[in-house]
């Protein structure tokens, strides 16, 4: 069965304070894994796509980075308007890309 | 372009009504989806479509009636309310899942109280 795990649930950090989250996913087949932001009251946001191991990605001060078994989102030097909730989800080729899993979400405070 | 609209933004049930949560996109997308948002345990994917008149149950289908008679609209229709019901629910369309661009986009939600 596909899944998705988050961690930290909950993550605060300083202004400037670098971190990472954690995406562990266990998939048959990986056809891509998604990150996503959600501010409070809004719909998730897109944020990077990552189709194979070794790949990375950068925004801003974000950054993506897939394993065989995780993702990392890296944040660096953030700022409180970095404050959302992390989304990550991924795709699998068992249901041709038709299904997206979503885990539950890591909340990110950056306080000034 | 609008992108993914949904409607209406908050809504109140009694247990036993009927209702439909509305959404549409003008991004001409094939794929469409349905999710539902609880706290502590992510988005679930409720029915989708990858076209008009196609369409498959998610994760968590029961109680939930979706149809699509048109690219552009794709209505999610509780028969007969219950508490369990209780969600914020997401509207998203992307152009083709396995394509190139397999982004999806998400409406706004619909938050859903039912008594």
């Amino acid at each position: 069965e596909d899944q998705v795990t988050q961690s930290p649930e909950a993550l605060r950090l300083q202004e400037g304070e670098s971190s990472s989250l954690n995406c562990s996913y266990t998939v048959s087949g990986l056809r891509g894994l998604f990150w996503y932001r959600q501010d409070p009251g809004k719909g998730p946001e897109f944020l990077f796509t990552l189709y194979s191991a070794g790949e990375e990605k950068e925004k801003e001060r974000l950054k993506a980075t897939l394993t065989k078994k995780e993702s990392f989102l890296h944040i660096t030097a953030p700022k409180p308007e970095d404050s959302a909730t992390y989304l990550c989800a991924v795709q699998s080729e068992n249901t041709g890309g038709f299904k997206t899993i979503f885990g539950a979400g890591t909340r990110l405070f950056v306080k000034a | 372009n609008a992108g993914v609209t949904q409607t209406p933004k908050f809504q109140v049930l009694k247990t036993g009504q009927s209702m439909t949560l509305q959404c549409a996109q003008d991004m001409n997308h094939e794929y469409m989806s349905w999710y539902r948002q609880d706290p502590g345990m992510g988005l679930r994917l409720i029915h989708y479509s990858v076209g008009a008149g196609i369409t498959d149950q998610g994760e968590v289908p029961n109680g939930y009636n979706v149809s699509r008679s048109t690219t552009e609209d794709f209505p999610l229709r509780l028969l007969s309310a219950a508490p369990s019901q209780t969600s914020v629910y997401f509207c998203a369309s992307s152009y083709y899942p396995g394509g190139s661009q397999e982004t999806q986009y998400f409406g706004p939600g619909t938050r859903l109280l039912v008594l």
